[in-house]
């Protein structure tokens, strides 16, 4: 069974980058569709984007000035910057496994970030 | 962007309850939707894809069904641990998009 697991700071300072790392464990990265998508405290769900584990990306046009989206494979990791945060960045942030129709089966636990100073 | 709208917003049913939850998108997405549980302080997970199938390890007292523009969700008879937060999502476009949820609790 796939697993996910998000890493990297909970606090982030106004206009500073957020950076996040997500492992992938139980299966390889290779050919699927790697997404992240946040939730700010007690609010629905925002798809940020993915990336494909040759490179290939798309982004949420909303976010897509400030998101980039890299895959390492031979960690089996993929992770998201997401530049000049502000106090509306302040989210749960997630990552998920997609197959390519676009159905995101698998979640990894998440991880809270603040922007805060 | 597809709007996906989730009527109601919240409900109240009682244990062994038949509960029914519904999505409509803002524009035709065939048959690609999905919906999720959330748990509260939990991830979301994943119940239905492609609209009425099971994923792999979900109980049978969830179902789906539609196409088109409207879906729905039912839980065939409510037990403790179904009282949740649940999201559908369209994937026939980018960006995905979700809709605002549908609080279940306990009458």
């Amino acid at each position: 069974q796939v697993q996910l697991q998000e890493s990297g700071p909970g606090l982030v300072k106004p206009s500073e980058t957020l950076s996040l790392t997500c492992t992938v464990s139980g299966g390889s990265i290779s050919s699927y569709y790697w997404n992240w998508i946040r939730q700010p405290p007690g609010k629905g769900l925002e798809w940020i984007g993915y990336i494909y584990y040759s490179g290939s990306t798309k982004y949420n046009p909303s976010l897509k000035s400030r998101v980039t989206l890299s895959v390492d494979t031979s960690k089996n990791q993929f992770s998201l910057k997401l530049t000049s945060v502000t106090a509306a960045d302040t989210a749960i942030y997630y990552c998920a496994r997609g197959d390519s129709s676009g159905y995101n089966a698998y979640w990894g636990q998440g991880t809270l970030v603040t922007v805060s100073s | 962007d597809i709007q996906m709208t989730q009527s109601p917003s919240s409900l109240s049913a009682s244990v062994g309850d038949r509960v029914t939850i519904t999505c409509r998108a803002s524009q035709g997405i065939n048959h690609y939707l999905a919906w999720f549980q959330q748990r509260p302080g939990k991830a979301p997970k994943s119940l239905i894809y492609a609209a009425s199938s099971l994923q792999s390890g979900v109980p049978s007292k969830f179902s789906g069904s539609g196409s088109g523009t409207d879906f729905t969700l039912t839980i065939s008879s409510l037990q403790p641990e179904d009282f949740a937060t649940y999201y559908c999502q369209q994937y026939n476009a980018y960006p995905l998009t979700f809709g605002g949820g549908t609080k279940v609790e306990i009458k």
